[in-house]
């Protein structure tokens, strides 16, 4: 299994474009998570998936939006990017019972100036 | 609202000392309580969970302990190596918590020096 995949690794963006980040797992998790991280703190919730066709919102979704078309990818959108924006973004699945243990993707470090 | 908090923020220890890590939260209604590590540049990886009813959890020599009731967990990681220089992140899924989403804590930066 090659478990929770991101890309790109890095990107450079220029204030106002927009990109979409890439997240992908093959567990076959129903629950989906992406967080950003920036510099010397911990990682704050952008927004989460529980199934295919339901996203909702986390602390920070400003800015950003989400899909989730299949179990396996999950999608973020970021429009019109600000400096404010730029963070390390992570995607996490998990499982919907059991410990609930989330997996980690490697990040997406995103620079926008 | 839970928070997480770890202090301190930053350790510095030499190679063969027994490093503690703190991590404190709020609410005391958690299902799970969990450790990463994240290495500069990198993801996040798992190194140990807890549930609720559990009072510690141990790998190696990594032991996490658990007091639900004072809101507080500690990492202990035996004999220091230098390989264990990076970030320490803990994390509560509280009972009530939408999505089972995790609520984190600024991290331990850990520096093991040879």
């Amino acid at each position: 299994n090659a478990g929770v995949t991101q890309t790109p690794k890095f990107r450079i963006l220029k204030i106002g474009q927009s990109m979409t980040l890439q997240c992908a797992q093959d567990m076959n998790h129903n629950y989906m998570y992406w967080y950003r991280q920036d510099p010397g703190m911990g990682l704050k919730l952008i927004y989460y998936s529980v199934g295919a066709g339901i996203t909702d919102k986390g602390e920070v979704p400003n800015g950003y939006n989400v899909s989730r078309s299949t179990t396996e990818d999950f999608p973020l959108r970021l429009e019109l990017a600000a400096p404010s924006q730029t963070s390390v973004y992570f995607c996490a699945s998990g499982t919907s019972g059991g410990n609930y243990e989330q997996y980690f993707g490697p990040g997406t470090r995103l620079t926008v100036t | 609202k839970q928070e997480v908090t770890q202090i301190p923020a930053a350790l510095s220890v030499p190679e063969g000392e027994n490093l503690v890590l703190n991590c404190s939260f709020t609410d005391s209604a958690i299902y799970n309580l969990q450790w990463f590590r994240q290495d500069p540049g990198k993801g996040l990886t798992s190194l140990l969970l807890i549930q609720s009813s559990q009072r510690e959890q141990t790998s190696g020599r990594l032991n996490a302990s658990l007091d639900k009731s004072s809101g507080r967990s500690t990492l202990y990681i035996a004999a220091s190596q230098p390989g264990d220089s990076a970030t320490y992140l803990c994390a509560v899924k509280g009972v009530k918590a939408a999505g089972n989403k995790l609520t984190f804590g600024g991290g331990t930066r850990v520096l093991v020096k040879p």
